[in-house]
């Protein structure tokens, strides 16, 4: 089993520039959460998803929106980058309270 | 709304001290507590977490953390440290299916 993947592992974007960052899972869990990590700030949870299909607001969604279209892939779009969102984002997933971390995305906007 | 704190950022110590990182939460319903590990430049592994039950939990590599109800706390131990210990350490607080973290404690293990 790869566990939880995320592609791509390094970006590099222009203020005002999209993209997507994918998540992938192959332990058939319900659930699936995107993070960011900033420095001394710990975790902070940026949209959530208790099944294919479903998503929900965490802590700091602004700026971002997510995808469930398959079970075992959970999507984090950036319209519209800005140097705010510059961060390691981790993706995890739970079969209910552990979650299993993906490796991160460090995301520099310039 | 439930919180979680990590009073110390930053620890340094020499390799064979014994450790000990302080967690607080702020919760009042029933509490699943983890502690996570983040090895330089690696995501985040679980070293334990408590559920219920015996209030001491053991967890990977020799760690082991203390439920004491009272003091809302959880706090991580480990008897003598390696170098290989140097990361940063995360409490969690798990409700309504959602984890919410501490700000994080690294800590350098100095050989």
């Amino acid at each position: 089993n790869a566990g939880v993947t995320q592609t791509p592992k390094f970006r590099v974007l222009k203020t005002g520039q999209s993209m997507t960052l994918l998540c992938a899972q192959d332990m058939n869990h319900e659930y699936m959460y995107w993070y960011r990590q900033d420095p001394g700030m710990g975790l902070r949870l940026i949209h959530y998803s208790v099944g294919e299909g479903t998503t929900a607001k965490g802590e700091v969604p602004d700026g971002y929106n997510v995808s469930r279209l398959k079970k075992q892939n959970f999507l984090l779009g950036l319209e519209s980058a800005a140097p705010s969102q510059t961060s390691v984002y981790f993706c995890a997933s739970s079969p209910h309270y552990e979650q299993y971390f993906g490796p991160g995305t460090r995301l520099t906007v310039t | 709304a439930q919180s979680v704190s990590q009073h110390n950022h930053h620890v340094i110590l020499s390799e064979a001290a014994s450790l000990e990182l302080g967690c607080n939460y702020s919760y009042g319903g029933t509490v699943n507590l983890f502690w996570y590990v983040q090895y330089p430049g690696q995501h985040l592994q679980l070293l334990l977490k408590y559920f219920s039950g015996d209030p001491l939990v053991k967890g990977i590599k020799g760690f082991e953390a203390e439920f004491i109800k009272s003091k809302f706390s959880f706090n991580l131990r480990k008897p003598s440290v390696q170098w290989s210990d140097t990361a940063e350490y995360f409490c969690a607080l798990g409700a309504g299916n959602m984890l919410t973290f501490g700000g994080g404690t690294r800590l350098m293990v100095k050989p």
